[in-house]
């Protein structure tokens, strides 16, 4: 059961372009979203995480938005460089339960 | 620090053989996990281990069993692999289970023919 889901399931985006990626959950009791990034042939690693009582965390080239009554968020990828190309996976946790993950969404950034 | 390391890399095994994939953590961390990742499913968990001593199923354990050894090493056993079991396995580690960062090992790409 897919708890949380992901569009698009790919995305190629010019070099300098902003990359969008969108989830949306279901469970209001998701209290952790976070961000993994994955390059080929490597395991996951955390890009950005947020917490619901923000709408919205930079780092550096990386936001999330939240949208807590949307049971939606995004992450947004400002002046994309070929080095952002990986697969992007977002994630819901509960309180007492485990992280659900997305089923991923791969970009290409092409230069 | 190595962080968390997987062995092996690669295995192809026929139908009916079992194999112990092995987790390990220099991190002193708590909590570890076994994912499988398939394409368009993202990540699955198997098994985790809340801490030492403990062992719980997460969403897809049937054909699975682990061994949480010791803090440092947590491995995944597949008893009769099935084509089903055809994936690619990461092992993930955390500070504690709620709310933490989880690092993810290189992975284990496991075919089953």
């Amino acid at each position: 059961q897919q708890q949380v889901k992901q569009s698009p399931q790919s995305l190629i985006v010019q070099k300098g372009g902003i990359s969008i990626i969108n989830c949306a959950y279901e469970n209001t009791a998701f209290d952790y979203f976070p961000w993994y990034q994955q390059f080929p042939g490597k395991g996951p690693a955390l890009l950005i995480a947020i917490r619901p009582d923000v709408s919205e965390k930079k780092e550096g080239r990386f936001t999330i938005s939240f949208n807590k009554s949307a049971k939606q968020f995004s992450l947004h990828i400002m002046d994309s460089q070929p080095g952002d190309s990986a697969t992007y996976f977002c994630a819901a946790e509960a309180w007492g339960q485990n992280f659900v993950f997305g089923p991923g969404t791969r970009l290409s950034v092409l230069p | 620090n190595a962080g968390v390391t997987q062995t092996p890399k690669f295995q192809v095994l026929k139908t009916g053989q079992s194999m112990t994939l092995q987790c390990a953590q220099d991190m002193n961390h708590n909590s570890m996990y076994w994912y499988r990742q398939d394409p368009g499913m993202g990540l699955r968990l198997i098994y985790y281990s809340a801490s030492e001593g403990t062992t719980d199923k997460g969403e897809v354990p049937n054909g699975y069993n682990v061994s949480r050894l010791n803090k440092r090493e947590f491995s995944l056993r597949l008893e009769s692999a099935a084509p089903s079991q055809t994936s690619v396995y990461f092992c993930a580690s955390s500070e504690a289970r709620q709310n933490y960062e989880q690092y993810f090992g290189p992975g284990t790409r496991l075919t089953v023919t």
